[in-house]
């Protein structure tokens, strides 16, 4: 199974901080690289998609780059309503796994 | 509009089976571009994938939960099950459905999420 880990699991930010949030996969994935979103007692929200694709109707100041095994998600002028659990998922090969989660907390 | 929901039992017993079943709209699981996932997320923890069941019924699973899941889709009621066995304290968790648009692999669309107990 391929390995995801995103660091770091926690940060403390303030708004209008730009903010990058890792993910390495332990093998390469060429750009099949997901973000996602999650605020308490909601589902994931989709924000990135094949590693730099904005996903329809999510705010410009996301954005996503990378290939292979390392990856970036950059939150640029944080806003009160980006305070939040991310989440990297690969889908380049079965089973499609997660990282294990970067918060966001002011 | 596309929509997801999540329904099936709020606690289970040890050692019983779990069947779930995600009720869509929107969209035609027979879509090929178009298929459902499974994921779930225990109380403060991490998502995890689970299954998968694509238009043509090709079907996939992670691997440590292989032996004791299975996924079926019913076309005609716009319905995906999901059916766990020996259920433990350990897999008490919020069971998602996602749409996943397989041109691009994107989950674009989950379900509100059903919580599950397991406990005697």
């Amino acid at each position: 199974d391929i390995q995801m880990t995103q660091s770091p699991s926690y940060m403390s930010a303030s708004v209008g901080d730009t903010v990058t949030i890792t993910c390495r996969a332990s093998q390469t994935i060429p750009n099949h690289l997901n973000w996602y979103q999650q605020k308490p007692g909601k589902g994931p929200n989709l924000l990135i998609y094949s590693a730099s694709s904005l996903q329809s109707g999510v705010p410009s100041r996301f954005s996503g780059s990378g290939s292979g095994t390392d990856f970036t998600l950059t939150i640029s002028g944080l806003q009160p309503e980006d305070f939040a659990t991310y989440y990297c998922h690969q889908t380049y090969r079965a089973p499609w796994t997660f990282g294990q989660g970067t918060k966001v907390e002011i | 509009q596309v929509t997801l929901k999540e329904s099936g039992p709020v606690l289970v017993k040890p050692t019983g089976t779990l069947t779930l079943t995600c009720t869509v709209s929107g969209f035609s699981l027979s879509d090929v571009r178009m298929s459902v996932s499974w994921i779930r997320q225990p109380p403060g923890k991490a998502l995890e994938w689970l299954a998968h069941v694509f238009s043509d019924d090709e079907k996939l699973f992670t691997t440590s939960l292989k032996s004791r899941l299975t996924v079926s889709k019913d076309t005609s009621k716009s319905q995906v099950v999901l059916t766990m066995t020996n259920m433990d304290p350990v897999d008490t968790a919020t069971y998602y459905c996602a749409r996943v648009n397989i041109v691009s692999y994107k989950f674009d669309y989950w379900g509100q999420g059903a919580l599950v107990t397991v406990s005697s």
